[in-house]
């Protein structure tokens, strides 16, 4: 069935220094990617999304990545601030009748003082 | 506006015993989704709904699990009977479903304990 791997598991990062999380989707179908931040016992909170037809879309130091071709998609956080350090998850979906939408395992970002 | 709303936000129970959850989504939003959430894991669809109609519910496990959306607004899901395993946040969420992919807002969660 359709999958979402999502790599790191755990991140742990220097303040100031960027961070990087990856995932891959199996469903070559998929046209909407969200990426979710979810504070320890808080809901998720979507921080950024792409769609299809963009490969890169930016958010003040937030940034996704998005390449069809071979089925990634990345988050880049730039100059990590302590208030960066969460759960973060992404998802695939395609917005049809039948769709999806799938998340990731997530990744745990620490941001070290 | 008022966001999503869940309750109860915590639930203790005994295995076999039978739980509901309720859901409220945004006004105006035509689409509700119930997710389960694992300690350490990604929000998992349980089932979709667009309007009352439930368009997706393949990961429901229909021999104890049951949803319903009267009227295309609010949302219940329930359990009966629980079991151990069934420990777990449950979400709700709610979109404005809209081509090309939409925001979902989640609910607070209802953490729901099976003793």
């Amino acid at each position: 069935g359709e999958n979402v791997e999502q790599h790191p598991s755990t991140l742990s990062v220097q303040e100031g220094d960027s961070a990087v999380i990856k995932c891959t989707y199996s469903d070559s179908a998929s046209n909407y990617f969200p990426w979710y931040k979810q504070e320890l016992g808080k809901r998720p909170q979507l921080i950024i999304d792409i769609r299809s037809n963009v490969g890169e879309k930016k958010d003040q130091r937030i940034a996704v990545t998005l390449n069809k071709t071979a089925k990634h998609f990345s988050l880049h956080i730039t100059e990590t601030q302590p208030e960066d350090s969460a759960v973060y998850f992404c998802a695939a979906t395609s917005y049809s009748s039948a769709s999806k939408i799938i998340f990731g395992s997530g990744t745990r970002l620490s941001i070290r003082p | 506006e008022a966001g999503v709303v869940q309750s109860p936000r915590y639930k203790i129970i005994e295995k076999k015993q039978p739980v509901a959850f309720w859901c409220n989504p945004i006004s105006g939003h035509n689409t509700l989704y119930w997710y389960r959430q694992n300690l350490g894991q990604g929000p998992e669809l349980l089932i979709r709904y667009e309007n009352e109609e439930a368009v997706d519910d393949s990961q429901l496990p229909k021999d104890r699990f049951s949803a319903e959306r009267l009227k295309g607004v609010d949302s219940t899901l329930k359990i009966q009977p629980a079991e151990l395993g069934d420990s777990a946040v449950y979400l709700c969420a709610s979109s404005l479903e809209l081509a090309g992919g939409n925001e979902q807002f989640f609910g607070p969660g209802t953490r729901l304990t099976v003793l």
